[in-house]
């Protein structure tokens, strides 16, 4: 089973549409949790840390799992420049990150 | 200042070349790592430095040769290279491997090809 699992899509959505996706991990012990954004040959960004108690930056919306070891993000009113690989990342406190394949999306006008 | 700077953008090498890639940060992070990203992947670990040491390799082939002369540089040499190692290279930059909730910084990669 990999470390951290994400729906690779792709995902075609029109703008103004909400769309969400939502990631696994393996390791119980799991520190810490985010989403990166990458966009085509470009470095991945980070979007937003991933919180327990859930947390919103404008029209991103992160929620942590611990129970059922799952992430997830929303984004509503989806904009052309939201398309992109949005990666789910796994701090495993063992000094590393483990990236998830990454969710493709594109946002149709 | 909250880049990461990566040098050279784009690298063409032969596979008897040696050519080393730089990577420099000035935000006192405490942590660099390098990674690897093929086409349609994700990034990939090599290397992890903590306050300029060696902390993890990833079992990572010994044509590649890290480096950290001090806390704002990571260099990554290069040997012998095959084909296959034809990649984008990340380095990354974090506050200190002990602060779990700090995400990563990434620089803008070098993208490497051998031939």
């Amino acid at each position: 089973r990999k470390e951290v699992e994400q729906d690779p899509g792709p995902f075609n959505v029109p703008e103004g549409a909400t769309v969400a996706f939502n990631c696994t991990y393996s390791n119980s012990a799991s520190q810490s949790f985010f989403w990166y954004r990458q966009d085509c040959r470009k470095e991945p960004k980070l979007l937003m840390s991933v919180y327990s108690s859930g947390n919103e930056d404008g029209r991103f919306t992160a929620q942590l799992n611990r129970a059922s070891q799952y992430i997830s993000l929303l984004i509503r009113d989806s904009k052309l420049s939201d398309s992109a690989t949005y990666l789910c990342v796994v701090n495993l406190g063992a000094q590393k990150l483990v990236f998830g394949q990454g969710t493709r999306l594109t946002i149709n006008p | 200042d909250t880049e990461v700077t990566q040098t050279p953008k784009h690298l063409v090498m032969g596979m008897t070349n040696k050519k080393s890639l730089k990577c420099e940060q000035h935000m006192g992070h405490r942590a660099m790592y390098w990674y690897k990203q093929k086409a349609k992947k994700p990034p990939e670990l090599m290397f992890v430095y903590s306050y300029e040491k060696l902390s993890i390799n990833e079992s990572v082939p010994s044509r590649f040769s890290p480096e950290c002369p001090n806390s704002s540089l990571l260099n990554l040499h290069l040997h012998a290279l095959q084909p296959e190692d034809s990649a984008l290279y990340l380095c990354a930059s974090s506050q200190a491997i002990d602060r779990a909730s700090d995400g990563y910084t990434f620089g803008s990669g070098t993208r490497l090809t051998v031939v």
